[in-house]
């Protein structure tokens, strides 16, 4: 089955310190994974891509296909990075499908 | 260039009546996505289209939902003789051979 799983639903850090929101995914066949990102009281964005291999506002993914694992990594926290966080997984090829998201994790970022 | 847009904003209605939700998608997007999101839940997949016809129908959870596109464009979520465990947020996406961008979303309560 596709699936994906973000085991925290808060994850709550002080400003400066480094983050990692975790993801993992189920799926059979090369995966195409992403983050979006909602802040409050605005609409779900794209964060990023795996296939991309950016940097966005100081975060990176890493695609890791032995542990199943895409984790969303931040080495210094900021307070305006608080917001939720989505890991999704593209069901589908060529670009077009449907989407399969976590739960999200809310970031939580302490003064 | 303007982004996804759907409407209305917000819907308040009584159980076992029927609600339109629409989506205007970004220009020149072949692919139109719906998803809704309840309470405390991640987003979950209803519906796929490709330019009018929809390839991936798997998500509608019961019969009382259908929806329909008119060409590249615009499309309609109906909701018939609604529930209370309709009510959700609605979100409408759009894409082109590249990520899916997503509207604002339609806040459905149905008392």
């Amino acid at each position: 089955a596709q699936r994906v799983t973000q085991p925290e639903k808060l994850l709550s850090v002080f400003k400066g310190a480094p983050v990692e929101l975790k993801c993992n995914y189920s799926y059979s066949g090369s995966p195409e994974l992403f983050w979006y990102v909602q802040y409050s009281r605005q609409r779900l964005q794209l964060l990023l891509r795996h296939i991309s291999r950016e940097s966005i506002k100081g975060f990176t993914a890493d695609l890791n296909k032995g542990e199943t694992s895409f984790h969303l990594k931040k080495p210094f926290a900021q307070e305006e990075d608080s917001a939720m966080y989505y890991c999704a997984l593209l069901s589908g090829s060529s670009n077009t499908g449907k989407l399969i998201f976590g739960q999200g994790t809310t970031l939580q970022v302490k003064p | 260039g303007a982004g996804v847009s759907q409407s209305p904003s917000n819907k308040v209605t009584e159980k076992g009546k029927d609600v339109e939700l629409r989506c205007d998608p970004i220009s020149g997007h072949t692919a139109l996505y719906w998803y809704r999101q309840r309470l405390g839940q991640g987003l979950e997949f209803l519906i796929y289209f490709q330019g009018n016809s929809a390839p991936d129908k798997s998500g509608l959870p019961s019969d009382r939902f259908s929806a329909e596109r008119t060409g590249e464009s615009v499309s309609t979520l109906t909701i018939q003789r609604t529930q209370q465990e309709d009510s959700a947020v609605y979100l409408c996406a759009s894409s082109h051979l590249g990520p899916q961008f997503f509207g604002p979303g339609t806040r459905l309560t149905v008392l």
